[in-house]
């Protein structure tokens, strides 16, 4: 089945600086990519997503890449803020029938103000 | 946008005893859910897959009769935890495939198991 990696676990930024999380996945057929943060005893929420056949995605100050010859998608924060503080987690769905998302280990986010 | 509604948000019950989650999709139809659970500090881990009108299907290593899903409308599935003993203590989470073909969670449920 999907395996997705993600690095670092936990990452420090001061406030302005960018934040870049990477994640890697094992099956090829892999067709969907979101990432979601996760606020302490909550849910996670969606924040941006990507899919296979783009290799790039932007929102405002958060962008996504995906490399899909080397299996790896990246997001990318800029201008970070304290409120960004959360734990971040990858997620990929396989592309062979099984449509669940495998999740990575999650990175903890912490923007010093 | 999508919202799935997921209750209780905690709870705490004694060993032995067994409790139900609920997880609503208020906007739309879910013919897919899946329950997630996650200890502290850790990741989602996938349980089961719940399809309407079908059997759950479990992930490996997870006990079917003790973590028994019902999904037989299209905005609610349950998971009920039966016979609950204190390693059963975890944050549940309930996700639901959108129209727009993206997932969408519900806020969690906070289980304690005394």
């Amino acid at each position: 089945g999907e395996n997705v990696e993600q690095h670092p676990s936990t990452l420090s930024v001061q406030e302005g600086d960018s934040a870049v999380i990477k994640c890697t996945y094992s099956d090829s057929a892999s067709n969907y990519f979101p990432w979601y943060k996760q606020e302490l005893g909550k849910g996670p929420q969606l924040i941006i997503d990507i899919r296979s056949n783009v290799g790039e995605k932007k929102d405002q100050r958060i962008a996504v890449t995906l490399n899909k010859t080397a299996k790896h998608f990246s997001l990318h924060i800029t201008e970070t803020q304290p409120e960004d503080s959360a734990v971040y987690f990858c997620a990929a769905r396989g592309g062979t029938g099984r449509r669940a998302l495998t999740f990575g280990s999650g990175t903890r986010l912490q923007v010093q103000p | 946008g999508a919202v799935v509604s997921q209750h209780p948000s905690w709870v705490i019950c004694k060993s032995g005893t067994s409790v139900k989650i609920e997880c609503r999709s208020l906007d739309f139809q879910a013919t897919t859910m899946f329950w997630y659970r996650q200890f502290p500090k850790q990741s989602l881990m996938l349980m089961a897959t719940s399809n309407e009108g079908s059997k759950a299907t479990y992930e490996q290593g997870v006990e079917k009769d003790k973590f028994l899903i019902n999904h037989a409308s299209l905005t609610l599935s349950t998971l009920t935890v039966t016979s609950a003993h204190p390693e059963d203590s975890s944050f549940y989470i309930c996700s639901a495939r959108d129209q727009g073909d993206g997932y969408t969670f519900g806020s969690g449920t906070r289980l304690t198991v005394v």
